[in-house]
């Protein structure tokens, strides 16, 4: 089955605790991206990676790094998580650049 | 840059007929999509438009004038499972990447 998968659906932290929220997709696609979905502010785009090894900031990357090692994989990592991180996250991916997105589950992280 | 505007609530009766507008500026379009989202959920693909003209599928279509920057989703037949959120994101060949920049979003409730 074609899908994205992100893992961990649901995490609670504290501030200044390292995380990293995978993502992996199994349908061979270039372009992967993270969003950011909070209350009135609709689906925020972070960082997003056009292929391995190329990635580049979104509209709020501030506070967050990624990393393309592999095609399938575009794990996204809070070195030092603040409360105002609290959000759900969602991972994409696409064929091509604006392409229909395949979005993942989401994530919903608590920051304290 | 781009600007996404959608109403933030909409309310309609089941079986009725509803239209959900978005207006948008951007300095070099190249494709709108409509995107539907449930509560605590992954945003699911709907339509897209690049020419001008109305797209159907279903009971769901989708509109689009480029020279007046306006796209509507038309929902027919309206179901109770059709309450959810409904995304507009429009994709501008000027951004790096050709990735999508999303509207916050028109919840929309339907009533018995």
């Amino acid at each position: 089955e074609a899908q994205v998968t992100q893992n961990p659906r649901y995490l609670i932290t504290v501030t200044g605790k390292k995380l990293t929220v995978t993502c992996s997709q199994n349908m061979n696609h270039e372009y992967m991206s993270w969003y950011r979905q909070d209350p009135g502010l609709g689906l925020r785009q972070i960082y997003y990676s056009m292929n391995v090894e190329v990635t580049d900031k979104g509209d709020v990357p501030e506070g967050y790094k990624v990393s393309r090692k592999e095609k399938r994989n575009f794990p996204l990592i809070l070195e030092s998580p603040s409360p105002n991180q609290t959000s759900l996250y969602f991972c994409a991916s696409s064929s091509g650049g604006g392409e229909t997105q395949y979005f993942g589950p989401g994530t919903r992280l608590l920051v304290l | 840059g781009q600007n996404i505007d959608q109403p933030t609530e909409m309310t309609a009766t089941e079986g009725a007929i509803v239209q959900i507008n978005c207006t948008y500026q951007t300095s070099g379009f190249n494709g709108l999509f409509w995107y539907q989202q449930h509560a605590g959920e992954a945003p699911t693909f709907l339509s897209y438009n690049v020419l001008d003209g109305l797209e159907e599928k279903g009971r769901f279509s989708s509109f689009l004038s480029r020279s007046k920057g306006y796209s509507y989703l038309l929902l027919k037949e309206l179901q109770m499972k059709d309450s959810a959120s409904y995304l507009c994101a429009v994709r501008d060949r000027d951004n790096a990447g050709n990735m999508l920049t999303f509207g916050g979003g028109t919840r929309l409730m339907v009533k018995p």
